[in-house]
C-alpha cells in the first residue's frame, strides 16, 4: 500500500539554529499538507501544498513541494522554543483520503 | 467556532471487552475522518465518511471495529471486543469538503484508550 515516510525521526537542535524535515510518498501526490502536534496534543493544520515545484512561507516555515509531486520539506529558521512537537507530512492520493507520514519530533534546546 | 468534540477523553476497559467514542463535528462539515494513533506514531486512517455514506474504510478491522454517522453529523466508533494492541489515541476530524479549496482537518482533542 501506499506509504508516506518522515526523516529525521527525531531531531534535538539549540535554540536559534535551523531544522529541517523531509517527507517522501512512495506514490504521486494529489496534495500534501503539513501538521504540528504538541506534545498531549492533537494535529494543528499548518499549510496545503497543491503545485508541482511550490513554496510557501510563513514567517521563518517554509515549505516545498517536489516536481514530481512525491516529496515535501519543511524548513524552519532560528528555532524557538514554542517549535517543540512533531511535524507531520499528510498526503493525498485523492478523494479528501490523506495518509499521514511517521512524523519528525523535534526539540528545541534553551 | 466552536471545534470537533469528542467523548470521552480516556477510556480503561480489559481486553475482550466493548468500547464506543463519540464525535461531533464542526458544523456543516461533510467530511469526518477517524484516526488511530499509536505512541509514537502518526494518525492512521481508519474510516473516512463524506456526509453519512462511507468513502474509505479499508483499514478498519472490521471484524471488531465498525462506525457510523447518522444524518451526516455526529458519529460513533465502537471496538468489540478490544485487544490489547488498541490501545492507542482515537482522533475524530472534521473538514469542508470545498472542491478546489484547501481541504484542512480540523481534530478533536481525542480519546486515550487502554486496554488492559
Amino acid at each position: 500500500g501506499q506509504q508516506v515516510m518522515q526523516i529525521p525521526q527525531y531531531q534535538h537542535v539549540q535554540e536559534g539554529e535551523d531544522f529541517t524535515t523531509y517527507c517522501n510518498s512512495s506514490t504521486t501526490l494529489s496534495n500534501i499538507q503539513w501538521y504540528k502536534q504538541r506534545p498531549g496534543g492533537h494535529p494543528v493544520f499548518l499549510i496545503q501544498l497543491v503545485k508541482s515545484g511550490e513554496v510557501k512561507k510563513q514567517k521563518r516555515l517554509t515549505f516545498q513541494f517536489g516536481e514530481a509531486k512525491k516529496n515535501s520539506s519543511l524548513h524552519i529558521t532560528a528555532t524557538q522554543t514554542t517549535d517543540v512537537g512533531t511535524y507531520f507530512c499528510a498526503g493525498s492520493p485523492g478523494t479528501y483520503k490523506y495518509i499521514f507520514g511517521t512524523g519528525t519530533r523535534l526539540k528545541v534546546l534553551a | 467556532e466552536a471545534g470537533v468534540a469528542q467523548s470521552p477523553r480516556y477510556k480503561i476497559i480489559e481486553k475482550r471487552q466493548s468500547v464506543a467514542f463519540w464525535c461531533n463535528p464542526i458544523s456543516g462539515h461533510a467530511t469526518l475522518y477517524w484516526y488511530q494513533q499509536i505512541l509514537g506514531q502518526g494518525p492512521k486512517l481508519l474510516i473516512q465518511f463524506q456526509n453519512n455514506g462511507v468513502v474509505d474504510d479499508s483499514q478498519l478491522p472490521k471484524d471488531r471495529f465498525s462506525a457510523e454517522r447518522l444524518k451526516g453529523v455526529d458519529s460513533t466508533l465502537k471496538i468489540q471486543p478490544a485487544k490489547l494492541e488498541d490501545s492507542a489515541v482515537y482522533l475524530c476530524a472534521s473538514s469542508l469538503d470545498r472542491a478546489g479549496g484547501v481541504d484542512t482537518q480540523y481534530f478533536g482533542p481525542g480519546t486515550r484508550l487502554t486496554v488492559l
